[in-house]
């Protein structure tokens, strides 16, 4: 079975930082590409970021790009997601999503159930 | 890509067939289309990829279609559990990848 445990989330003031961790476990973690899609209460879906097996090729939303950064370990199986320059746009719940695909493809095959980042001062 | 997707919010009986639409802003990769749905308080399932496959496990109740800007998720026969808002999504080929607004379904 394939399981994506988030952790990390919290409530952080404006403009400081938080890192996201997500430990996968049921799969070859290192065969999926892996991504972060977030949500804001009561919203609909947005993607932040994606990585590829080998982390060769990375994407991110434009709401992030620059102060967001993406990463993984293959030999812990997991993902992280840096995030600085924190704003109160960025509060939602952020799911570890597996991709498909080992290439960032971008079809969201299994999610997590999501750590609660909250931005407010 | 900007998708669009309508109706907002959908009432049926359980027994009927639904019909969501999803509209893009403009045409991408015909086959890169995909359907989710989400429960509350649940995340969200993965129904339909490449505009018609459905993913491991989606009962045949639910198929996908359409082409160049408009595409439809069907559900044959409405179950009470299929209550949920339903998103569509693009992923031509690379990133960013947008999702719809949404659509919620509910039973009547």
């Amino acid at each position: 079975e394939v399981q994506l445990v988030e952790s990390g989330g919290g409530l952080v003031q404006p403009g400081r930082s938080l890192r996201l961790s997500c430990v996968a476990s049921g799969f070859t973690f290192d065969d999926y590409a892996i991504h972060w899609v977030r949500q804001a209460p009561g919203k609909g879906l947005e993607w932040v970021s994606g990585i590829s097996w080998n982390s060769g090729t990375i994407g991110y939303a434009d709401s992030v790009k620059g102060r967001f950064t993406i990463s993984r370990d293959n030999a812990k199986n997991s993902l992280y997601l840096q995030m600085n320059s924190l704003r109160a746009e960025d509060s939602a719940l952020y799911y570890c999503v597996k991709d498909r695909m080992i290439a960032v493809a971008g079809v969201f095959e299994d999610w997590g159930q999501g750590t609660l980042v909250t931005v407010s001062s | 890509i900007v998708l669009t997707q309508s109706p907002g919010t959908l009432s049926v009986s359980p027994g009927e067939r639904v019909t969501l639409s999803c509209r893009a802003s403009q045409s991408f990769r015909t086959s890169y289309l995909a359907w989710y749905q989400q429960k509350p308080g649940q995340a969200p399932r993965l129904l339909i990829f490449g505009t018609s496959t459905r993913a491991t496990g989606i009962p045949g109740r639910f198929s996908g279609s359409g082409s160049g800007t408009d595409f439809t998720l069907s559900i044959s026969r409405l179950e009470p559990e299929d209550s949920a808002v339903y998103y569509c999504q693009q992923y031509g080929g690379s990133p960013p990848f947008t999702f719809g607004p949404g659509t919620k379904v509910e039973i009547k």
